[in-house]
């Protein structure tokens, strides 16, 4: 039972355009939303995250989207660089004896071209 | 430099043979966490520990056992039931702040074959 959806498994974005990267839960138990972003052979590093009591985070040229009633959140990347190019993982916990407990989606690798 | 180590980056096994990847971090974090990650997948969960002498199954534990006797080290053995272990494999940790939700920070990853 995936509980953590990346429906698209790439995404090819002109430099400078935005890059719109999408995920499904379906645990409505989740509260909290991270996104992270890889490099092959390397592990994960932390990009920005939102809490179920918002609908919006910003920081920097990055935008996290939560829609609560369609258990579907976003990732806006404005503008795009080909440094971006990277697989992009979302993530969701929640409280309760499962606190602490992160699940991934399946990843969407991300290509900007110059 | 505050961190999290994972050793060795590379590990070949022989089948039919236990092998132990280390974990260790200085960051204070009280949750450590293993995952597994598998071609074209994502990061599946094996096992996570919230404390010391405390450690919980995740949804891939079979094949797998793990340790916290210290804050710092949380390391992961593949044994032999392990019947796929050829995979990159990623460390965690995560400060539990009493309810507060944080990011997780993660390793480098070590990847396992099995020859």
């Amino acid at each position: 039972d995936q509980q953590v959806k990346q429906n698209s498994p790439s995404l090819s974005v002109q430099e400078g355009r935005i890059s719109i990267l999408n995920c499904d839960y379906t645990n409505s138990m989740f509260d909290y939303f991270l996104w992270y972003k890889k490099y092959p052979a390397e592990g994960p590093t932390f990009l920005i995250s939102i809490s179920s009591i918002k609908d919006k985070n910003e920081d920097g040229r990055f935008t996290v989207f939560l829609n609560k009633s369609a258990k579907h959140l976003s990732l806006h990347i404005v503008p795009s660089q080909p440094g971006d190019s990277a697989v992009y993982f979302c993530a969701a916990s929640f409280g309760g004896t499962s606190y602490g407990k992160l699940t991934f989606g399946q990843g969407t690798i991300l290509t900007v071209h110059p | 430099d505050g961190g999290i180590t994972q050793s060795p980056k590379y590990l070949f096994r022989k089948e039919g043979q236990n092998v132990t990847l280390s974990c260790e971090q200085n960051l204070n974090h009280d949750a450590m966490y293993w995952y597994r990650q598998d071609p074209g997948q994502g990061l599946r969960l094996i096992y996570y520990s919230q404390i010391v002498n405390d450690f919980q199954k995740g949804d891939i534990a079979e094949g797998y056992s793990v340790s916290r006797e210290k804050k710092e080290s949380f390391p992961l053995t593949v044994t032999s039931a392990q019947k796929n272990p050829t995979a990159f494999y990623l460390c965690a940790s995560r400060k539990e702040t009493g309810g507060m939700n944080t990011e997780a920070f993660f390793g480098q990853g070590t990847r396992l074959t099995v020859v």
